[in-house]
């Protein structure tokens, strides 16, 4: 149980587009979903908490407009990057937590990563 | 044994023998502690997880030690293989549910 996908797996875009991730609780109802953005060999930054029907909080530094982020169910989060540019390619995981009575563990999406051309 | 490279630091071990990663958490409020292991280009997998009213909690073939008093958490992986190889990295949270302050991992490097 506490399966955790994310879709796309991969992306590459043009600089200026703008790209959709989704992340679904498969198996449970995760009231928290989270969003982190992992550059090459470095560890994972939390870019912001989503709680499902109300606004996520965003990290210091990362921008709100840019990196939208929706969490319109208790099994679905996506973040949007909007006008991505090169720099916006990183390797992006959510993690979802909430489900499970025996921890509140957060279980980890298998990660999306983001190539701007 | 043990070393930093330009980003991770890097732990090496023969296949068979046991390795011990470390890590040291910065808040002492952290009440919930988790083990992650992530293969290259893949999310992090979930290892074992310890709250702060406990010092060891054993899994099959890992063990994680709490030592409160100096902020430091250590995983043990007993007759490590092959497939260990990975990058661990240590994450602290005030509860489950809040966001986790991830280490800055630890390359294991099992030599068969």
């Amino acid at each position: 149980g506490a399966v955790v996908s994310q879709h796309p797996s991969w992306v590459i875009c043009k600089s200026g587009t703008s790209v959709k991730i989704e992340c679904r609780s498969l198996d449970f109802q995760a009231t928290t979903m989270f969003w982190y953005r992992q550059f090459p060999k470095q560890s994972l930054m939390l870019m912001a908490t989503s709680n499902e029907g109300s606004k996520a909080t965003y990290e210091q530094g990362v921008e709100k407009d840019k990196f939208l982020i929706n969490h319109a169910s208790l099994t679905l989060s996506t973040l949007t990057v909007t006008s991505a540019h090169p720099e916006d390619s990183s390797f992006y995981i959510c993690s979802a937590a909430g489900g499970t009575t025996s921890t509140d563990t957060q279980y980890f999406g298998p990660g999306t990563r983001l190539t701007v051309l | 044994g043990e070393s930093v490279g330009l980003h991770l630091p890097t732990l090496s071990v023969q296949e068979g023998d046991n390795s011990i990663i470390n890590c040291a958490y910065s808040n002492s409020a952290s009440d919930y502690f988790i083990w992650y292991k992530q293969e290259s280009g893949k999310g992090p997998q979930f290892i074992i997880d310890i709250r702060s009213n406990m010092d060891k909690r054993q899994g099959q073939r890992v063990t994680v030690l709490l030592n409160k008093t100096v902020k430091h958490l250590s995983l043990q992986i007993a007759a490590t293989q092959p497939g260990d190889s990975a990058v661990y990295f240590c994450a602290e949270a005030l509860s489950g549910n809040t966001p986790l302050v991830f280490g800055k991992g630890t390359r294991l490097s099992v030599i068969a």
